[in-house]
């Protein structure tokens, strides 16, 4: 079981916004502002998209926004695309020198 | 443009040691931190462990005891060790630039390593 909970799918039509979620406790998404999210396509490597809960990386679309309240960080996919269709997984530091990773969510475009 | 490029066997037989290496190209291995993070099929992402050169090492407690990340400057590759695997060690093992704190922005495209005898 995954440190970190994530819904298992989410989805939404083309140009409309979605958020998935990602609860820890106060011991990791909570306690720190370590957090980063990852999109993986089918048979490729992740990629990141957010950084210390909300920093976007250079060639990131702006589309792609991170944030967190107590001890659930999310990200939002605004303007869906059908290229954002992709499997994502947050991961934030847990203390002792730790990391953790949800289990991932299917996000699908209608 | 940082490039990184998984090696190794692809099949382990059990009880043996997973040995892979990151042949890394367009940084000096000497300037960053440097990870191991896998993904048993069709299941989400393990972080493994990661290294700065000279400094020290971080492993996933879960798995610590069985494994070993060291680097080879003078190759600018790293490598990992896992000892004793087992079937649930089969899974794609990616190496990436970075300590997990900023974030792996860099990845290598992951090698299929089977344990199996």
């Amino acid at each position: 079981q995954s440190a970190l909970t994530q819904p298992p799918s989410a989805s939404g039509s083309p140009g409309q916004s979605v958020t998935i979620s990602c609860t820890g406790t106060s011991s990791d998404v909570g306690g720190y502002n370590y957090v980063s999210w990852y999109q993986q396509h089918p048979g490729k490597a992740p990629k990141l998209m957010i950084s210390e809960v909300s920093k976007r990386p250079s060639g990131v679309p702006d589309r792609f926004s991170g944030s967190k309240s107590g001890n659930t960080a999310s990200l939002t996919v605004s303007g869906l695309q059908a290229e954002d269709e992709a499997d994502y997984y947050c991961n934030s530091y847990a203390g002792n020198n730790n990391w953790v990773f949800g289990g991932g969510t299917k996000l699908t475009v209608l | 443009q940082v490039q990184l490029q998984e090696s190794g066997p692809g099949l382990v037989k059990p009880s043996e040691t997973l040995s892979l290496t990151c042949t890394v190209s367009g940084d000096s291995i000497s300037s960053y931190y440097w990870s191991w993070i896998r993904q048993p099929p069709g299941k989400g992402l393990e972080w493994i462990g990661y290294m700065f050169y000279g400094g020290s090492t971080i492993y996933n407690p879960s798995l610590k005891s069985r494994v070993t990340i060291s680097i080879d400057a003078s190759k600018n590759q790293f490598s990992l060790m896992l000892s004793s695997v087992t079937a649930a060690d089969t899974a794609v093992y990616y190496c990436a630039r970075d300590a997990p704190s900023s974030g792996w922005a860099y990845w290598g495209q992951g090698i299929p390593v089977t344990v199996s005898s």
